[in-house]
């Protein structure tokens, strides 16, 4: 079945450092997209990316979608303690379920004030 | 709006009983999943579900596991007979449509067996 590795699986970084984790796949994605879970909380979702080459930005967060389609990064500048989290990405089976989502392992990210 | 609407939020059972989550998509939405999360580790897909249709059950495990999505009402996961490893957090999602629409997810239920 379809597998999406994602390192590294700890960062630790003082606050104002920034961050990135990575997120590969063997096989092209029909898109991926990207988590963030708190603390005992649940998946939120982030972003979405479609397109090869595709780089969206949300404030201090930047994503991008390789052009081949197998890796997608998310990187955070200047990191804060409000960043603290599991950072997922998630890519689509395609076909007829095309909804299931294969997630990554997640990179625990801890923020040192 | 209502968000995804997961009962109970934390469930004990002792090895042998019956468990059963109970999940509320959103408003709108007929597509149900289910995930199954284990400390420290990534979601693992379960069940994808439409209203009174399995669409793929591909990560159930094949025996006391079973899910639900009837006409009326929540989507149901039901584990018969649980033990020790089924201590998970489960989280239900729903999306408008299957076609690549964002999944929104429920807080979670946190099973554990006793």
């Amino acid at each position: 079945g379809q597998q999406v590795m994602q390192i590294p699986q700890y960062q630790h970084v003082q606050e104002g450092e920034d961050f990135t984790t990575y997120c590969n796949s063997s096989t092209t994605l029909s898109n991926i997209q990207w988590y963030k879970q708190r603390p005992g909380g649940h998946p939120v979702f982030l972003i979405q990316l479609v397109k090869s080459g595709e780089v969206k930005k949300q404030k201090r967060l930047t994503f991008q979608f390789g052009e081949a389609k197998k890796n997608s990064s998310l990187h955070i500048t200047a990191t804060q303690t409000t960043d603290v989290g599991t950072y997922f990405c998630a890519a689509s089976a395609g076909g007829t379920s095309y909804g299931k989502l294969t997630f990554g392992q997640g990179t625990i990210l801890t923020v040192h004030p | 709006n209502a968000g995804v609407m997961q009962n109970p939020r934390h469930l004990v059972r002792r090895r042998g009983q019956e468990a059963r989550l109970r999940c509320s998509p959103m408003k709108g939405h007929s597509h149900v999943y289910w995930y199954r999360q284990l400390p420290e580790e990534g979601l693992k897909f379960m069940v994808y579900l439409q209203k009174e249709n399995i669409i793929d059950e591909s990560g159930m495990p094949k025996e006391r596991f079973s899910a639900e999505f009837p006409k009326e009402g929540p989507s149901i996961l039901r584990i018969q007979q649980v033990v020790r490893g089924d201590s998970a957090a489960y989280f239900c999602a729903s999306s408008p449509d299957s076609m690549g629409e964002t999944q929104y997810f429920g807080p979670g239920t946190r099973l554990l067996v006793l």
